[in-house]
């Protein structure tokens, strides 16, 4: 998935720490989401924002959660502190345009011990 | 909102068969439409989609789907399943309006047999 850069792939944490997962867009585009899947609920939108503005942020599920886009390139979700509910694939994505669709990073897989 | 339903977690072809995944969709506005599967440990690819050009629309590794505004159905369909298909596969709704979120379904595993 060259459009979308995410880091770390992997990440393994105590409960009650700080983590961050880091999402870095290759390509133009005028909108970035947060998702976080897991078995029991499948794919769950978190956050979206459009020109850098958080748009929509209902899904974000506790004030631990934040999440932040300084600029077109970047943005990260920050879980503070973190839980073992919390483990999860995170998945940032993009949409350019109706054309290409919505590209998604290769994800990051949280655990949280 | 957006919704979709995804029916059958688990469907299962043998090799050469014909592979069907359904999907239906609640819209209140005119939607667009999306496969995407997801091998192991990867990122989701986009399969195909449509947005409102033409129904039947044909996407990479010998996929289609045909949009059916009168059932509100998407289904997934190749003619000849290949042990490289099994994966699991998300049907999802975005609404052409204000509203950009991608809506996805619970998802159906596919299961290729030799």
């Amino acid at each position: 998935d060259a459009g979308v850069i995410q880091s770390p792939r992997h990440e393994v944490t105590e409960m009650g720490q700080e983590v961050t997962l880091r999402c870095k867009p290759i390509s133009g585009h005028d909108y970035l989401f947060w998702y976080r899947q897991t078995m029991m609920r499948g794919l769950e939108l978190l956050i979206y924002f459009n020109n850098n503005v958080p748009i929509d942020d209902s899904g974000m599920p506790e004030d631990r959660f934040s999440a932040k886009m300084p600029n077109a390139s970047f943005s990260t979700l920050k879980i503070q502190p973190s839980e073992p509910r919390d483990s999860a694939v995170y998945f940032c994505a993009i949409l350019s345009n109706w054309d290409t669709g919505y590209t998604f990073g290769s994800g990051t897989r949280l655990t949280v011990v | 909102a957006q919704s979709v339903t995804q029916l059958g977690s688990h469907v299962s072809v043998s090799e050469g068969a014909l592979v069907l995944l359904r999907c239906n969709y609640s819209s209140s506005v005119p939607p667009y439409l999306f496969w995407y599967v997801q091998y192991p440990n990867q990122g989701l690819q986009l399969l195909l989609k449509y947005t409102s050009a033409a129904t039947l629309v044909k996407g990479i590794n010998g996929f289609e789907a045909e949009f059916k505004k009168s059932e509100t159905s998407f289904h997934l369909t190749k003619p000849s399943a290949h042990m490289s298909d099994a994966a699991e596969y998300f049907c999802a709704v975005s609404g052409s309006g204000s509203a950009r979120q991608l809506t996805f379904g619970s998802g159906t595993q596919l299961t290729v047999l030799p």
